[in-house]
Protein backbone atom coordinates (compact mmCIF):
# COMPACT_ATOMS: atom_id res chain seq x y z
CA UNK A 1 0.00 0.00 0.00
CA UNK A 2 1.13 3.25 -0.22
CA UNK A 3 -0.09 6.56 1.40
CA UNK A 4 1.35 10.46 1.85
CA UNK A 5 0.45 12.87 4.94
CA UNK A 6 0.51 16.25 4.58
CA UNK A 7 0.21 17.02 8.55
CA UNK A 8 -0.15 20.78 8.08
CA UNK A 9 -3.98 22.15 6.78
CA UNK A 10 -2.59 25.77 6.37
CA UNK A 11 0.69 27.25 6.13
CA UNK A 12 1.12 30.94 6.64
CA UNK A 13 4.54 32.98 5.92
CA UNK A 14 5.17 36.49 5.71
CA UNK A 15 6.71 37.77 2.15
CA UNK A 16 10.22 37.47 1.34
CA UNK A 17 10.71 35.13 4.07
CA UNK A 18 11.25 30.96 3.32
CA UNK A 19 8.87 28.69 3.47
CA UNK A 20 8.04 24.96 4.08
CA UNK A 21 5.14 22.61 3.45
CA UNK A 22 5.67 19.36 4.57
CA UNK A 23 5.05 15.82 3.48
CA UNK A 24 5.75 12.16 4.52
CA UNK A 25 5.26 9.09 2.80
CA UNK A 26 4.56 5.32 2.98
CA UNK A 27 5.41 2.90 0.58
CA UNK A 28 7.13 -0.21 0.07
CA UNK A 29 8.75 0.08 -2.89
CA UNK A 30 10.78 3.21 -4.08
CA UNK A 31 9.10 6.01 -4.22
CA UNK A 32 8.20 8.10 -6.98
CA UNK A 33 6.87 11.98 -5.46
CA UNK A 34 4.83 14.93 -7.20
CA UNK A 35 4.51 18.46 -5.54
CA UNK A 36 1.22 19.88 -7.44
CA UNK A 37 -0.12 23.65 -6.84
CA UNK A 38 -4.07 24.63 -7.60
CA UNK A 39 -4.65 28.23 -7.67
CA UNK A 40 -8.12 29.06 -6.97
CA UNK A 41 -10.92 27.94 -9.57
CA UNK A 42 -8.12 26.10 -11.51
CA UNK A 43 -6.70 22.53 -12.21
CA UNK A 44 -4.12 21.32 -10.57
CA UNK A 45 -0.35 22.44 -11.74
CA UNK A 46 2.46 20.06 -11.29
CA UNK A 47 5.75 21.78 -9.94
CA UNK A 48 8.01 19.16 -9.62
CA UNK A 49 9.13 15.26 -9.27
CA UNK A 50 11.26 12.95 -7.58
CA UNK A 51 12.15 9.93 -9.42
CA UNK A 52 16.13 9.12 -8.29
CA UNK A 53 19.19 10.87 -8.28
CA UNK A 54 19.98 13.99 -6.24
CA UNK A 55 18.02 14.16 -3.30
CA UNK A 56 17.56 18.13 -3.97
CA UNK A 57 14.98 18.31 -6.58
CA UNK A 58 14.49 21.77 -8.45
CA UNK A 59 10.98 22.70 -10.31
CA UNK A 60 9.31 25.44 -11.38
CA UNK A 61 8.43 29.20 -9.95
CA UNK A 62 11.89 28.52 -7.58
CA UNK A 63 10.28 25.80 -5.49
CA UNK A 64 12.41 23.17 -4.46
CA UNK A 65 11.89 19.96 -2.67
CA UNK A 66 14.22 17.75 -0.59
CA UNK A 67 13.56 13.67 -0.33
CA UNK A 68 14.72 12.72 2.68
CA UNK A 69 14.78 8.54 2.30
CA UNK A 70 15.55 8.36 6.35
CA UNK A 71 12.33 10.16 7.45
CA UNK A 72 10.69 9.03 4.39
CA UNK A 73 9.97 13.18 3.66
CA UNK A 74 9.41 15.36 0.66
CA UNK A 75 9.08 19.09 2.06
CA UNK A 76 8.48 21.60 -0.44
CA UNK A 77 10.40 24.83 0.19
CA UNK A 78 11.32 28.24 -1.25
CA UNK A 79 13.50 30.71 -0.16
CA UNK A 80 11.30 33.36 -0.44
CA UNK A 81 7.89 33.21 -0.84
CA UNK A 82 5.83 35.95 -2.91
CA UNK A 83 2.45 36.80 -2.23
CA UNK A 84 1.41 35.11 -5.65
CA UNK A 85 2.76 31.62 -4.51
CA UNK A 86 -0.71 31.77 -1.83
CA UNK A 87 -2.47 28.63 -3.26
CA UNK A 88 -3.40 25.13 -2.00
CA UNK A 89 -0.22 22.50 -2.67
CA UNK A 90 -0.78 18.69 -2.88
CA UNK A 91 1.91 16.19 -2.39
CA UNK A 92 1.79 12.86 -3.90
CA UNK A 93 3.21 9.11 -4.39
CA UNK A 94 3.16 6.08 -6.33
CA UNK A 95 5.02 3.46 -5.49
CA UNK A 96 6.91 1.33 -7.96
CA UNK A 97 4.92 -0.74 -9.89
CA UNK A 98 1.65 0.55 -8.85
CA UNK A 99 -0.74 3.03 -11.32
CA UNK A 100 -2.06 4.77 -8.77
CA UNK A 101 -0.96 8.31 -7.57
CA UNK A 102 -1.88 8.84 -4.19
CA UNK A 103 -2.41 12.52 -3.17
CA UNK A 104 -2.20 14.02 0.25
CA UNK A 105 -5.36 16.21 1.66
CA UNK A 106 -3.27 19.68 0.52
CA UNK A 107 -1.96 21.86 2.28
CA UNK A 108 -3.05 25.88 2.09
CA UNK A 109 -0.59 28.40 1.57
CA UNK A 110 -0.89 32.18 3.00
CA UNK A 111 1.84 34.62 1.70
CA UNK A 112 1.13 37.99 3.45
CA UNK A 113 2.23 40.87 2.12
CA UNK B 1 -2.01 26.95 -21.93
CA UNK B 2 -3.14 23.34 -20.48
CA UNK B 3 -2.31 20.45 -22.95
CA UNK B 4 -5.66 19.04 -21.12
CA UNK B 5 -8.98 20.66 -22.22
CA UNK B 6 -12.16 19.89 -20.30
CA UNK B 7 -15.66 21.28 -21.51
CA UNK B 8 -17.94 22.58 -20.23
CA UNK B 9 -16.18 24.58 -17.45
CA UNK B 10 -19.12 24.90 -15.27
CA UNK B 11 -22.57 22.59 -15.32
CA UNK B 12 -25.52 22.79 -13.45
CA UNK B 13 -27.97 20.41 -13.93
CA UNK B 14 -31.39 18.66 -12.32
CA UNK B 15 -31.08 15.07 -10.68
CA UNK B 16 -33.25 13.72 -13.45
CA UNK B 17 -30.78 14.92 -16.58
CA UNK B 18 -28.49 12.95 -18.58
CA UNK B 19 -25.44 15.23 -19.39
CA UNK B 20 -21.30 14.99 -20.12
CA UNK B 21 -18.24 16.16 -19.36
CA UNK B 22 -15.54 16.36 -22.36
CA UNK B 23 -11.65 16.03 -22.17
CA UNK B 24 -9.09 16.33 -24.71
CA UNK B 25 -5.64 16.12 -24.51
CA UNK B 26 -3.11 17.04 -26.77
CA UNK B 27 0.32 16.29 -25.36
CA UNK B 28 0.59 12.24 -27.22
CA UNK B 29 -0.37 10.69 -23.91
CA UNK B 30 -1.70 7.08 -23.20
CA UNK B 31 -3.82 7.09 -20.36
CA UNK B 32 -6.09 9.35 -19.17
CA UNK B 33 -7.97 9.86 -15.64
CA UNK B 34 -11.18 11.06 -14.25
CA UNK B 35 -10.96 12.61 -10.42
CA UNK B 36 -13.22 13.97 -8.31
CA UNK B 37 -12.52 16.76 -5.78
CA UNK B 38 -15.18 18.00 -3.31
CA UNK B 39 -14.71 20.53 -0.67
CA UNK B 40 -12.86 19.36 2.65
CA UNK B 41 -12.31 15.65 1.23
CA UNK B 42 -9.22 14.19 -0.55
CA UNK B 43 -8.55 14.30 -4.46
CA UNK B 44 -10.15 11.01 -4.88
CA UNK B 45 -9.29 8.77 -8.31
CA UNK B 46 -12.12 7.63 -10.17
CA UNK B 47 -11.16 6.16 -13.32
CA UNK B 48 -7.81 5.17 -14.88
CA UNK B 49 -7.99 4.56 -18.84
CA UNK B 50 -4.28 3.03 -20.39
CA UNK B 51 -3.86 2.46 -23.66
CA UNK B 52 -8.26 3.00 -24.06
CA UNK B 53 -8.61 0.07 -21.57
CA UNK B 54 -10.13 0.69 -18.15
CA UNK B 55 -7.59 -0.25 -15.82
CA UNK B 56 -8.75 1.16 -12.41
CA UNK B 57 -12.58 1.91 -11.30
CA UNK B 58 -12.57 2.91 -7.72
CA UNK B 59 -16.26 2.10 -6.61
CA UNK B 60 -17.24 4.73 -8.23
CA UNK B 61 -21.41 4.50 -8.40
CA UNK B 62 -23.34 3.23 -11.61
CA UNK B 63 -24.22 6.58 -12.13
CA UNK B 64 -20.91 8.01 -13.49
CA UNK B 65 -19.64 6.23 -16.55
CA UNK B 66 -17.13 6.75 -18.16
CA UNK B 67 -16.05 6.17 -21.77
CA UNK B 68 -12.60 6.36 -23.56
CA UNK B 69 -13.19 5.91 -27.41
CA UNK B 70 -9.08 6.94 -28.32
CA UNK B 71 -6.32 7.99 -26.48
CA UNK B 72 -7.16 11.94 -26.75
CA UNK B 73 -10.40 11.58 -25.84
CA UNK B 74 -12.09 11.27 -22.61
CA UNK B 75 -16.00 11.44 -21.64
CA UNK B 76 -17.88 11.24 -18.27
CA UNK B 77 -21.66 10.87 -18.53
CA UNK B 78 -23.50 11.75 -16.08
CA UNK B 79 -27.20 10.65 -15.30
CA UNK B 80 -29.52 10.72 -12.25
CA UNK B 81 -26.50 12.38 -9.79
CA UNK B 82 -26.83 13.23 -6.30
CA UNK B 83 -26.61 17.00 -4.77
CA UNK B 84 -23.59 15.01 -3.10
CA UNK B 85 -22.04 14.71 -6.58
CA UNK B 86 -21.52 18.12 -6.79
CA UNK B 87 -18.22 19.17 -7.04
CA UNK B 88 -15.50 19.79 -9.33
CA UNK B 89 -14.45 16.81 -11.84
CA UNK B 90 -10.76 16.92 -13.24
CA UNK B 91 -9.51 15.07 -15.98
CA UNK B 92 -5.65 14.55 -16.60
CA UNK B 93 -3.52 12.36 -18.68
CA UNK B 94 0.02 10.96 -18.67
CA UNK B 95 2.03 8.72 -20.46
CA UNK B 96 1.63 5.10 -18.97
CA UNK B 97 0.50 5.01 -15.39
CA UNK B 98 3.42 3.71 -13.41
CA UNK B 99 6.92 5.03 -12.00
CA UNK B 100 7.53 8.90 -12.28
CA UNK B 101 5.55 9.59 -15.21
CA UNK B 102 4.05 12.87 -14.52
CA UNK B 103 0.18 13.60 -14.83
CA UNK B 104 -0.87 16.56 -15.83
CA UNK B 105 -4.23 18.04 -15.48
CA UNK B 106 -7.04 20.21 -17.27
CA UNK B 107 -8.44 23.55 -15.58
CA UNK B 108 -11.81 21.11 -14.45
CA UNK B 109 -15.38 21.10 -14.63
CA UNK B 110 -17.18 22.26 -11.68
CA UNK B 111 -20.57 20.36 -11.64
CA UNK B 112 -23.59 21.24 -9.23
CA UNK B 113 -26.77 18.74 -9.01
CA UNK B 114 -29.79 20.61 -7.81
Amino acid sequence: AQSVAQPEDQVNVAEGNPLTVKCTYSVSGNPYLFWYVQYPNRGLQFLLKYITGDNLVKGSYGFEAEFNKSQTSFHLKKPSALVSDSALYFCAVRDSGYSTLTFGKGTMLLVSP
Amino acid sequence: ETGVTQTPRHLVMGMTNKKSLKCEQHLGHNAMYWYKQSAKKPLELMFVYSLEERVENNSVPSRFSPECPNSSHLFLHLHTLQPEDSALYLCASSQAPTGGNTIYFGEGSWLTVV
